[in-house]
């Protein structure tokens, strides 16, 4: 079975700072998918990045990077020119890649950030 | 482009009853998956349906079921609750086919059992 590990309970930085959220997750897999997701206050789950595990190449979208480092089974989350609206829990999902099997996320416990101003 | 919906908002109940929550995915969307969300927790995953069939169902009781219907709607059904079963009930919406298709998620329903 796979497991997520967020080692951060909660961090707090000031707006315009950049901050990394740290992941880890175990797994027999060579083939899977990796995601982060930020939940704000009004609960809905944003897919925030999305990774696969077989490009090398680190996923990026906006403000928004990670660094996969596969051999270490590490997914960060870098957020550059932090923002208020980025204040939310951040939790790291794991997707087994199954042909035509279920898409079921793994989560991690998540991570609360608050952007302080 | 309407995202996924879910309803109700919220819902109270008490031990014993049994319970029914919605959601209609995300428009192009044929799968749907119901999460658990503890306070304070990740979510757990329920089950997940596509092609109306169940694809696949983490570790919960069979007080636990679901249904998707041809619209690819979908409901989830608690019975006899328990205290432990008051959380955060997300569904989420993918295209069945596509792998690693990313989960795209509803604003909850929080249940309460008293």
């Amino acid at each position: 079975a796979q497991t997520v590990t967020q080692s951060q309970p909660e961090m707090s930085v000031q707006e315009a700072e950049t901050v990394t959220l740290s992941c880890t997750y175990d797994t027999s897999e060579s083939n899977y998918y990796l995601f982060w997701y930020k939940q704000p206050p009004s609960r809905q789950m944003i897919l925030v990045i999305r990774q696969e595990a077989y490009k090398q190449q680190n996923a990026t979208e906006n403000r928004f990077s990670v660094n996969f480092q596969k051999a270490a089974k590490s997914f960060s989350l870098k957020i550059s020119d932090s923002q208020l609206g980025d204040t939310a829990m951040y939790f790291c999902a794991f997707m087994k890649h199954q042909i035509q099997g279920a898409q079921k996320l793994v989560f991690g416990q998540g991570t609360r950030l608050t952007i302080n101003p | 482009d309407a995202g996924v919906t879910q309803s109700p908002t919220h819902l109270i109940k008490t031990r014993g009853q049994q319970v029914t929550l919605r959601c209609s995915p995300k428009s192009g969307h044929d799968t749907v998956s119901w999460y658990q969300q503890a306070l304070g927790q990740g979510p757990q995953f329920i089950f997940q349906y596509y092609e109306e069939e169940e694809r696949q169902r983490g570790n919960f009781p069979d007080r636990f079921s679901g249904h998707q219907f041809p619209n690819y709607s979908s409901e989830l059904n608690v019975n006899a609750l328990l205290l432990g079963d008051s959380a955060l009930y997300l569904c989420a919406s993918s295209l069945g086919r596509l792998e690693g298709s990313p989960l795209h998620f509803g604003n909850g329903t929080r249940l309460t059992v008293t």
